[in-house]
């Protein structure tokens, strides 16, 4: 039982790039979430499912995309980078109200 | 909207010493509330957590809480910290009703260190 899982774990991007972060959880879990950690701002909730082939926009939703067609899997992209976009990405997921949180991806955008 | 406060952003203790982290919510209705803590490089792992019944709480490692609901609080103590205690520590709070009124907010966080 892994839990929830992240990848990749760190990633480097120029402005203008785009990239897909991966969350994947095996405990049939019906709610996921992505949020961005950044310093002296606590989480903040970027997107959320609360099922398959459903999602809803969070609090910082702009300049990113989810999907969620398979219920053990809901992705995070990034169309165009931009160096706002620099933070630490946690995945989470719930069952509904106790989540449990992936590793992180570490995202430096230059 | 619901927000959360977390009174303290660092607090250094030694070694022995007790802990009060004070968490405040604004919400006017039933609520489930959380600590999170997140020790360095890792992710956030549950502390304790409260639904309903008893107000006073105990987690993991000794940490505990009490829900004072007339007060919109719900702080986290331990006794007697250790070194290995040294974490960013999360409050947060959801309500039980679902939908996205079951999405966490989070306090800004309070970084503990503890001197050995």
């Amino acid at each position: 039982n892994a839990g929830v899982t992240q990848t990749p774990k760190f990633r480097v991007l120029k402005t203008g790039q785009s990239m897909t972060l991966l969350c994947a959880q095996d405990m049939n879990h019906e709610y996921m979430y992505w949020y961005r950690q950044d310093p002296g701002m606590g989480l903040r909730l970027i997107h959320y499912s609360v099922g398959e082939g459903t999602t809803a926009k969070g609090e910082v939703p702009d300049g990113y995309n989810v999907s969620r067609l398979k219920k053990q899997n809901f992705l995070l992209g990034l169309e165009s980078a931009a160096p706002s976009q620099t933070s630490v990405y946690f995945c989470a997921s719930s069952f509904p109200h106790e989540q449990y949180f992936g590793p992180g991806t570490r995202l430096t955008v230059t | 909207a619901q927000s959360v406060s977390q009174h303290n952003h660092h607090v250094i203790l030694s070694e022995a010493a007790s802990l009060e982290l004070g968490c405040n919510y604004s919400y006017g209705g039933t609520v489930n509330l959380f600590w999170y803590v997140q020790y360095p490089g890792q992710h956030l792992q549950l502390l304790l957590k409260y639904f309903s019944g008893d107000p006073l709480v105990k987690g993991i490692k000794g940490f505990e809480a009490e829900f004072i609901k007339s007060k919109f609080s719900f702080n986290l103590r331990k006794p007697s910290v250790q070194w290995s205690d040294t974490a960013e520590y999360f409050c947060a709070v959801n309500s039980p009703y679902g939908g996205s009124q079951g999405n966490l907010i989070f306090g800004k966080g309070t970084k503990l260190s503890v001197k050995p």
